[in-house]
């Protein structure tokens, strides 16, 4: 079975401060990793995906296979940073986490 | 067109209403899904469509009934619901329901039922 796990319900930085919101994944086979992000009042978008290996708003994820995680870091959070952050497993289905709640404070 | 869209935005119905809900998609895509969102929970996966066939029905009750008339249009019939299935319901595709595509996701319809 695949699961995807963030350990963190909400995360709460400042201004500028570096973020890291972490994800882990569970699948047998060569995994398919994706961020998605929902702001406030909009729909659920795609931030980037592991294949593609680019840099979307600032925010960089490398998949790490060794230790299955595929953490979504960027180094200088910024206050529009603020929204539900979901990594998913792309498999026989999408498979999201949880969900972060990232807040940026001024 | 690089939109999903969803019509009504907000529906209110009785538990003995029969209602659909309706997505359309003119990127031709030829994957659509249906998830249900509970307030601060992620989309759970309720039906996947590919090549206008039903391919995973995740173990949904028979209250809800997917229909895919044709490659852009993905509809929810809904009968007899519990005031539990109140959530937002979103629909989604993809080119293909092969794991490496993006899902593009549409505004969601809030549902209430009383």
């Amino acid at each position: 079975a695949q699961r995807v796990t963030q350990p963190e319900k909400l995360l709460s930085v400042f201004k500028g401060a570096p973020v890291e919101l972490k994800c882990n994944y569970s699948y047998s086979g060569s995994p398919e990793l994706f961020w998605y992000v929902q702001y406030s009042r909009q729909r659920l978008q795609l931030l980037l995906r592991h294949i593609s290996r680019e840099s979307i708003k600032g925010f960089t994820a490398d998949l790490n296979k060794g230790e299955t995680s595929f953490h979504l870091k960027k180094p200088f959070a910024q206050e529009e940073d603020s929204a539900m952050y979901y990594c998913a497993l792309g498999g026989n289905k999408l498979t999201f986490g949880t969900g972060t709640q990232l807040k940026v404070e001024l | 067109d690089t939109e999903v869209t969803q019509t009504p935005k907000h529906l209110v119905m009785g538990m003995t209403n029969k209602k659909s809900l309706k997505c359309e998609q003119h990127m031709g895509h030829r994957a659509m899904y249906w998830y249900k969102q509970k307030a601060k929970k992620p989309p759970e996966l309720m039906f996947v469509y590919s090549y206008e066939k039903l391919s995973i029905n995740e173990s949904v009750p028979s209250r809800f009934s997917p229909e895919c008339p044709n490659s852009s249009l993905l509809n929810l019939h809904l009968h007899a619901l519990q005031p539990e299935d109140s959530a937002l319901y979103l629909c989604a595709s993809s080119q293909a329901s092969t794991e490496i595509y993006e899902q593009y996701f549409g505004p969601g319809t809030r549902l209430t039922v009383t």
